[in-house]
């Protein structure tokens, strides 16, 4: 199985300041059938499912805020969170599809 | 609107059965595969497989072969999770997810609400 490996496991960022968290994964994600690397990043709050925030490991979901990018490939990936809001306190996951049993990373915490 | 609406939170004892339902709207249920995710209380999250809902062939990842069950009743457009011989350790909320793509089990962008399922004596 692949293994997604986060960090930090929590991290506390100013209001208006940028946040970064990064995923590896023990094996590359990397589809070589489009050049892209299989991953996604999911944000969840409390009581929530996740909402899918990025996938193809840059490519932005629909509606989700341009403060919001992810960067990588292969086997070290990156969200990053250029200003951080009040409301992007959450959990965030990677994720792997490039084979199953697709994996998640063990999640970031992200606190004001 | 594309939504899929999960049976609400269980109770149950050890050793018995529970069945979570994921109700599709807004689209057919047979034009997608449909993932299943557990989240532990506290925990992280943890795919349990998805179901083919042409072939209504299942596939499930190590953990969740045996007792564990994916199936479909396409008249109605829900899709099922059946647990058999639960145990505390099955306590947890269940999601199902769909991907993006059609034709194509990858990023997962509609999810269920999530269904509770605790086990207990």
């Amino acid at each position: 199985d692949i293994v997604m490996t986060q960090s930090p496991d929590s991290l506390a960022v100013s209001l208006g300041e940028r946040a970064t968290v990064s995923c590896k994964s023990s094996q590359t994600v990397l589809y070589s059938s489009n050049s892209k690397s299989s991953l996604a990043w999911y944000q969840q709050k409390p009581g929530q499912p996740p909402n899918l925030l990025i996938y193809w490991a840059s490519t932005r979901e629909s509606g989700v805020p341009d403060r919001f990018s992810g960067s990588g490939s292969g086997t070290d990936f990156t969200l990053t969170i250029s200003s951080l809001q009040a409301e992007d306190v959450a959990l965030y996951y990677c994720q792997q599809y490039y084979r199953t049993p697709y994996t998640f990373g063990q999640g970031t915490k992200l606190e004001i | 609107q594309v939504q899929l609406v999960q049976s609400g939170s269980e109770l149950k004892k050890p050793g018995a059965s529970v069945k979570v339902s994921c109700k599709a709207s807004g689209y057919t249920l047979t034009k997608y595969a449909l993932n299943w995710v557990r989240q532990a209380p506290g925990q992280g999250l943890e795919w349990m497989g998805w179901i083919n809902t042409i072939t209504e062939n299942p596939t499930y990842a190590r953990a969740f072969t045996g007792r564990f069950v994916f199936s479909l009743d396409t008249s109605v457009n829900t899709a099922y999770l059946q647990i058999s011989s639960l145990t505390a350790e099955d306590t947890a909320v269940y999601y199902c997810a769909r991907p993006s793509l059609d034709g194509y089990n990858y990023y997962f962008d509609y999810w269920g609400q999530g269904t509770l399922v605790t086990v207990s004596s």
